[in-house]
């Protein structure tokens, strides 16, 4: 009953490391989105994705990027790891404006 | 602004109903309302969404003010695995999920 699944619950990286974070649905949705969500401030919009090749920059994209290579996959890079990354991402995917799923979570530690 | 305004928490006893409260005042005639809620160390899962009339399913009910200003979540029996945090979320402009902070339920037995 898999939906949406993030490739790790939980990540270690060190400051300056280039880290993916990869996220697939087996839903044949269009939509795809990456949101961080840190204590107090809920959860942040970083990048979407309405159709393969195409990235869209959401609330909070500075320090992130993106890749849509196939319609199931949705990766969100970060460049050169911070402290401040350190936080939980969350992967979603709907179609038109119905239920959306999301994925379980990744929790990065940037140490 | 597209966010929402929730009460930051509300509390229930087992068995009893709850009325989640939810204000977008400045929706427009296109948007849908949805509700999801986020249970600890999970992603958010989707509850119940509708646009004018009122929506039930076999998770909750949705009420929907007629000038669609607001609405409300209505769990008809608290249980302790509804403790979470509920989202009241519109789809706005070009189709984003905008989540504001949410309602934390707590449910006492």
């Amino acid at each position: 009953d898999v939906k949406v699944t993030q490739s790790s619950r939980y990540l270690v990286k060190r400051t300056g490391e280039k880290v993916f974070l990869e996220c697939v649905q087996d839903m044949d949705h269009e939509n795809m989105f990456w949101y961080r969500q840190d204590p107090g401030l809920g959860l942040r919009l970083i990048y979407f994705s309405y159709d393969v090749k195409m990235k869209e920059k959401g609330d909070i994209p500075e320090g992130y990027s993106v890749s849509r290579e196939k319609k199931e996959r949705f990766s969100l890079i970060l460049e050169s790891a911070s402290t401040n990354q350190t936080s939980m991402y969350l992967c979603a995917s709907w179609e038109d404006s119905t239920e959306a799923f999301f994925g379980q979570g990744t929790r990065l530690t940037v140490v | 602004d597209a966010k929402t305004t929730q009460p930051n928490s509300m509390e229930s006893n087992e068995e009893e109903p709850v009325h989640l409260p939810c204000n977008h005042s400045t929706i427009s005639g296109t948007d849908y309302i949805h509700w999801y809620r986020q249970l600890p160390s999970q992603g958010p899962e989707y509850v119940i969404h509708g646009l004018t009339s009122n929506v039930n399913n076999r998770m909750a009910s949705l009420a929907i003010a007629e000038d669609r200003k607001s609405s409300t979540l209505i769990l008809h029996r608290a249980t302790l695995r509804d403790a979470a945090v509920y989202y009241c979320i519109r789809f706005w402009n070009t189709d984003k999920l905008i989540f504001g902070t949410g309602t934390r339920l707590q449910v006492f037995p």
